[in-house]
This record gives structure tokens, sequence and C-alpha cells, in this order.
């Protein structure tokens, strides 16, 4: 089956540092690929997506390029926010039944002033 | 703009207790979903809708069960509550195109004493 794995975190950085969150996949065939993110007490919003190899999803200074030889989607960000503080998670849609998602288990990030 | 409400927000049962969380979206989405987010697992699929009228199970359907009579309502519901479920649940939305995201509710944080 499908899966997802994420960077465990917490991962903390201090504001304008450079970010990376790992992302690897495991699909059976070609899968889109998302990074969703969750502030606290909200629920999760889509940040970016790549639909093919060699996509980048880019969105508010984050990208990720779908690597399809070595199958991951990371993460990263040049110049972090303190607003940037959340829970990312990476996520993985077959194209087959009902476009199902299969998340990673998700990197708390927190930035300091 | 709504998007997707859910209700209620909280709440606490006890073991053996039942109730129904719902979903409302006002998209006119096809497809919908109902997650539960325990800490470091990220959401599991636990059922979901591809249209009106249809159900099916997910990653872990167990104890739950759904409903979908009107497009835009997705009904999850606890029959015989246990502590297990304590979670948080999200509900969430997509169209039937290829690709399109998900979209979330702000979740229900449910507890069970």
């Amino acid at each position: 089956g499908n899966s997802v794995t994420q960077m465990e975190g917490p991962v903390t950085l201090s504001e304008e540092a450079f970010l990376t969150i790992n992302c690897t996949y495991t699909a059976t065939g070609y899968p889109s690929l998302f990074w969703y993110v969750q502030y606290p007490g909200e629920g999760l919003q889509l940040l970016l997506k790549a639909t093919k190899a060699d996509d980048k999803g880019s969105n508010k200074g984050f990208e990720a390029t779908y690597r399809k030889e070595t199958t991951s989607f990371h993460l990263e960000k040049g110049s972090v926010q303190v607003s940037d503080s959340a829970v990312y998670f990476c996520a993985l849609s077959d194209l087959g039944s009902a476009r199902q998602l299969t998340f990673g288990s998700g990197t708390q990030l927190t930035v300091l002033p | 703009n709504a998007g997707v409400t859910q209700t209620p927000k909280f709440r606490v049962l006890k073991t053996g207790q039942s109730m129904t969380l719902l979903c409302a979206q006002d998209m006119n989405h096809e497809y919908m979903y109902w997650y539960r987010q325990d800490p470091g697992m990220g959401l599991r699929l636990i059922h979901y809708s591809v249209g009106e009228g249809t159900t099916a199970k997910g990653e872990v359907p167990d104890g739950y069960n759904v409903s979908r009579l009107k497009k835009q309502n997705f009904l999850l519901g606890l029959e015989s509550a246990a502590p297990s479920q304590t979670s948080v649940y999200f509900c969430a939305s997509s169209l039937t195109g290829s690709n399109q995201p998900q979209h979330f509710g702000d979740g229900t944080r449910l507890s069970i004493l």
C-alpha cells in the first residue's frame, strides 16, 4: 500500500533561517503530492501541491519538487518567520478510489524571534 | 466563505454513550471524508463518500458509522463510545476532478471518559 515517511520533529529554528522538512513516499502508481499546514486549533490547509514528476509546487515562499527518482517531496523555505510556526504534513493522493489521502505523521515547526 | 463546518467543536462523553458529529460543506463537492488525528500518527481515514447516498470504509472504520443523505452533509456516528476513540476528528471535502485538494474543517475534539 501507499505510505509517507516524514522527518520527525519537533524542529526549532530562528527567524530567517533556512527550512527543510524531508518527505519520502511509497506508492504503486503515480500519485499527486501535497504539503498541508495546520496552525494551532485549526484544520489543515493546503500549502502546495505537485501532480507529476519534476513539478515544483510553491506558495508563501515555500517550495517542494516532485522527485520520482528518489520518491521524495521535501519542503523548503529560504527564510522562515515566526508566523510559519505550525505542524506540516506531507501527503499523497492515489488517483484510484476516491483519491484518498495518505498522510505522514507531521512535523512540528517552531520559529523563534 | 463557510467552506467546511463541523459541529460540535468540543464534546466529552462517557464510555458507552452515543453521539453524532455533523459535517456540512457549501462548495458543492462530491467527495467527503472523515479522519481522526492522534499524536504522532498524522491523519487516518475513517470513512468516506463519493456522492450522496454512498459511503465506504477507510483505514480505521471499526466503531464508527456514517451517512450521506444529502450531498452537503456527512455524519459520523459513534454508537457506543470507547476511550480509544478519544481523538480530534476532521471532516474534509473535495471536487472529483483529478488532483483536486481536500478542504478541511476546523475539527471536533472528542474526549471519552
